[in-house]
């Protein structure tokens, strides 16, 4: 059965710095990989999503880089801001119905 | 066009109610997926549409859960005789095509669900 870990499940940064979100996964079985961002109170906005073929995949100050033998993932953010303070969730697809299997994110705040 | 769109956004009812809810997919998009969300279980998977057959049902997680999809749009997850465990944000999401594990979901705002 696939799991993903997200660690920590918080974390807290002053404005401007550069940082990096872990996910790890069990089975490197995967057809891809996504990250999400939910806002308190909101649903998932997708932010980025590598296929099991590729090594990376970037958006704007965003970078996700998939290690798919390690099982591992990691969402780069560059120059933070207070609007990047949100929940950020990996998630992969594993089986052939293509449901997501989500890790339980990690709650990110950027201090002014 | 418009995103993937649920309704209500919040119901509250009381223990023992049925409850249904809705889910309008991304037009063109063949796959339907309903996942839960509650405090300490993150979010879980439900159940799978690929047109209107449902191929995946493994996450429902009693008989009282219940689902279905017409028209190859509009899906409906149902709950019967809720219990106050059923609390929680229900989140649909669609995908082009569910045969392909390549598909990106999108998903929608949620219902929250509270049961009194």
């Amino acid at each position: 059965k696939q799991e993903v870990t997200q660690i920590p499940a918080a974390l807290s940064v002053p404005e401007g710095e550069n940082l990096v979100l872990n996910c790890s996964f069990t089975d490197s079985a995967i057809y891809n990989l996504q990250w999400f961002r939910q806002d308190p109170g909101k649903g998932l906005t997708s932010l980025l999503l590598i296929q099991s073929s590729q090594r990376e995949q970037t958006s704007g100050r965003l970078n996700a880089s998939l290690d798919k033998s390690s099982g591992r993932s990691t969402l780069y953010i560059a120059a933070s801001q207070p609007g990047d303070s949100a929940t950020y969730l990996c998630a992969v697809v594993t089986g052939a119905n293509s449901k997501l299997t989500f890790g339980k994110g990690i709650t990110l705040s950027v201090r002014p | 066009g418009a995103g993937v769109s649920q309704s209500p956004s919040n119901k509250v009812t009381e223990k023992g109610k049925d409850v249904e809810l809705r889910c309008d997919p991304i037009s063109g998009h063949t796959a339907l997926y309903w996942y839960r969300q509650s405090l300490g279980q993150g979010l879980e998977f439900l159940i799978y549409f690929q047109g209107n057959s449902a191929p995946d049902k493994s996450g429902l997680p009693s008989d009282r859960f219940s689902a279905e999809r017409t028209g190859g749009s509009v899906s409906t997850l149902t709950i019967q005789r809720t219990q106050q465990e059923d609390s929680a944000v229900y989140l649909c999401a669609s995908s082009l095509d569910g045969k392909s594990s390549y598909n990106e979901q999108f998903f929608g705002p949620g219902t929250r669900l509270t049961v009194l």
